[in-house]
């Protein structure tokens, strides 16, 4: 059982180019989200996804684009990168939003550098 | 907008010393409050977590914390600690209506 699992774990990228993250989860989980970690920031949500097909803009969504063809993957698109993009993204995937079984599962992250 | 504090943005510690962390959050409806740990180069993982019930929560590692209502806080505590709880701690919320919500995170420095 893998749980959640992000490709790749690092990447450089130059100005303007783009890339796509992919997340991947095992657990039959419905809601599924993009976050980036930034120094003294916490998490930020970028997508969100709550369920297969469906995807919706979270805190900081300007930049990047996401998609959810199949339940088990979530993937994260730069349009087109800048400095400011780099950060650790992080999947993560619940079963259940509301009241009660709510935590989240967390992939390792992407360290991404925009150079 | 809702929102989490953590009071401390570094706390530094020798072992055996005892751990509070502080967590406010700004909602005032039903509330599923968590602490999540992420050791040096990993992953956040699940410390311990609140739905209802007994307000104290006891988690992994020997960690607990206090839900108070009244006070909007989640505080996470540790009679001892150790020098592998070396991490950041993020305190987090979610509830009917809004997702996750984290803390900025609280760096932790155990000294050996």
């Amino acid at each position: 059982n893998a749980g959640v699992t992000q490709t790749p774990k690092f990447r450089v990228l130059k100005t303007g180019q783009s890339m796509t993250l992919l997340c991947a989860q095992d657990m039959n989980h419905e809601y599924m989200y993009w976050y980036r970690q930034d120094p003294g920031m916490g998490l930020r949500l970028i997508h969100y996804s709550v369920g297969e097909g469906t995807t919706a803009k979270g805190e900081v969504p300007d930049g990047y684009n996401v998609s959810r063809l199949k339940k088990q993957n979530f993937l994260l698109g730069l349009e087109s990168a800048a400095p400011s993009q780099t950060s650790v993204y992080f999947c993560a995937s619940s079963y259940a939003q509301g009241l009660g079984n709510t935590e989240a599962f967390f992939g390792q992250g992407t360290r991404l550098t925009v150079v | 907008a809702q929102s989490v504090s953590q009071h401390n943005h570094h706390v530094i510690l020798s072992e055996a010393a005892s751990l509070e962390l502080g967590c406010n959050y700004s909602y005032g409806g039903t509330v599923n409050l968590f602490w999540y740990v992420q050791y040096p180069g990993q992953h956040l993982q699940l410390l311990l977590k609140y739905f209802s019930g007994d307000p104290l929560v006891k988690g992994i590692k020997g960690f607990e914390a206090e839900f108070i209502k009244s006070k909007f806080s989640f505080n996470l505590r540790k009679p001892s600690v150790q020098w592998s709880d070396t991490a950041e701690y993020f305190c987090a919320v979610n509830g009917p209506g809004f997702k996750t919500i984290f803390g900025a995170g609280t760096r932790l420095f155990v000294k050996a």
